[in-house]
């Protein structure tokens, strides 16, 4: 059973440039959730979507970012004008459940962004 | 969702029990207890999880206070492997889970 995907791993942008971080959940789950983790923090939630439906997106900053999970491929977190402090971790999980109190997320190894 | 104290780090030797503990003293009647850790540079991993009765799976034991104001991830034999953070999250409605700092275990071989 293939976990959460995501890629790159690494990612390397400049200021101004557009980053783009792809997830794919476990097989036959369809709810997706982004985490960005800053260098010695906690994970914080972004996001939280459905198969063509953003459900949550309390986390996300108002302007530069956003995401999707479209009917088929991959959910995508889209990142414009990238600045320095854009530069963590970002972790997509998924879920078979759509959030109740005993809901397990399963986590992806992350996408590393680095902003030059 | 409910706040958890988790201690910044421990140490433990290779091959003796370890006991991470947890307080939620706001805990609610509905809240669960769920344990996650993450090693160095992966995602987070899913450990355990509990309501009330203490948990045992292949990975841990969560042994849950009475009066669910605490709670206490035991792992039986740590390995170098088990070196990670660990956070102990409260999960009752909403759809995203809350991380604090964690604590950070050391495994002395």
């Amino acid at each position: 059973n293939a976990g959460v995907m995501q890629n790159p791993r690494h990612l390397v942008r400049r200021r101004g440039q557009e980053a783009r971080l792809r997830c794919s959940p476990v097989k036959g789950h369809s709810h997706v959730y982004w985490y960005r983790q800053l260098p010695e923090e906690g994970l914080k939630f972004m996001v939280y979507l459905q198969k063509e439906n953003i459900i949550d997106e309390s986390g996300m900053p108002k302007e530069r970012f956003s995401a999707e999970f479209p009917k088929e491929g991959p959910s995508i977190l889209r990142i414009q004008q990238v600045v320095r402090g854009d530069s963590a971790a970002y972790f997509c999980a998924s879920s078979e459940g759509f959030g109740g109190p005993a809901d397990t997320q399963y986590f992806g190894p992350g996408t590393r962004l680095t902003v030059l | 969702d409910a706040k958890t104290t988790q201690p910044n780090s421990m140490e433990s030797n290779e091959e003796e029990p370890v006991h991470l503990p947890c307080n939620h003293s706001t805990i609610s009647g509905t809240d669960y207890i769920h344990w996650y850790r993450q090693l160095p540079s992966q995602g987070p991993e899913y450990v355990i999880h509990g309501l009330t009765s203490n948990v045992n799976n292949r990975m841990a034991s969560l042994a849950i206070a009475e009066d669910r104001k605490s709670s206490t991830l035991i792992l039986h034999r740590a390995t170098l492997r088990d070196a990670a953070v660990y956070y102990c999250i409260l999960r009752n409605t909403g759809n995203q889970f809350y991380f604090g700092t964690g604590t950070s275990l050391t495994v002395i071989p």
